[in-house]
């Protein structure tokens, strides 16, 4: 099966930076790749689609980037509520795996 | 309003079964892929299984195969994943989950249904 490897474990930024969360694949996912965004205690929320495509209701400063093996989620200003683990997941071949995950803090 | 509603966890011993439903609303069931997702207490998101729209078509994770069987009822709007065999390490919060379009990612996600595997 597919390893998704995410970087960093833990994003610690302030309110109004940029975040940039990787996910890496062990093989080319070509640009099969999704990120979520679960909030604690809540189900997980689809943000992008076949890595540059946002999903119906999800804000401009939520972008995606990349093909094969390495993907780039960019949050380009932070607010508070953006408090929550991002995960990346490829549908390239089944199991449609999941990486472990980015926990984003913010100051 | 698009809704997911997961129902049928519960404590379970080792070796036990359980089977989970998942109610859907607000669309048009048929016509989406859904899956199983889980995700044990503290980790991470774990995909679990997933089956076509007319429910011909059914995919599993290694560690659930021959354990785990996903099905659908179109008439009844609902999804189902019967769990045999299940073991402690089968614990976790089971959500399920619709695929938009051609398994493009999964964009409408139930609350959850906790299972326990435990003596």
């Amino acid at each position: 099966e597919i390893v998704l490897t995410q970087s960093p474990a833990t994003l610690s930024l302030s309110p109004g930076e940029r975040a940039t969360l990787s996910c890496r694949a062990s093989q080319s996912v070509s640009s099969y790749l999704a990120w979520y965004r679960q909030k604690p205690g809540q189900a997980p929320r689809l943000l992008i689609y076949d890595a540059s495509n946002r999903a119906t209701g999800i804000p401009a400063r939520f972008s995606g980037s990349g093909s094969g093996t390495d993907f780039t989620l960019t949050i380009s200003s932070l607010v508070p509520e953006d408090v929550a683990v991002y995960y990346c997941q490829q549908r390239s071949t089944w199991p449609h795996t999941f990486g472990q995950g980015t926990n984003l803090e913010i100051k | 309003e698009v809704q997911l509603l997961e129902s049928g966890g519960g404590l379970v011993q080792p070796g036990g079964s359980l089977r989970l439903s998942c109610g859907a609303s607000g669309f048009t069931f048929s016509s989406y892929a859904m899956s199983w997702v889980r995700q044990a207490p503290g980790k991470g998101l774990k995909w679990v299984s997933a089956i076509s729209g007319n429910g011909g078509t059914t995919y599993y994770t290694d560690s659930v195969k021959g354990r785990f069987s996903i099905s659908r009822d179109n008439s009844k709007n609902t999804l189902y994943l019967q769990m045999n065999s299940l073991r402690p390490e089968d614990t976790a919060v089971y959500y399920c989950a619709k695929y938009m379009g051609y398994y493009y990612g999964m964009d409408v996600w139930g609350q959850g249904t906790t299972v326990t595997v435990s003596s």
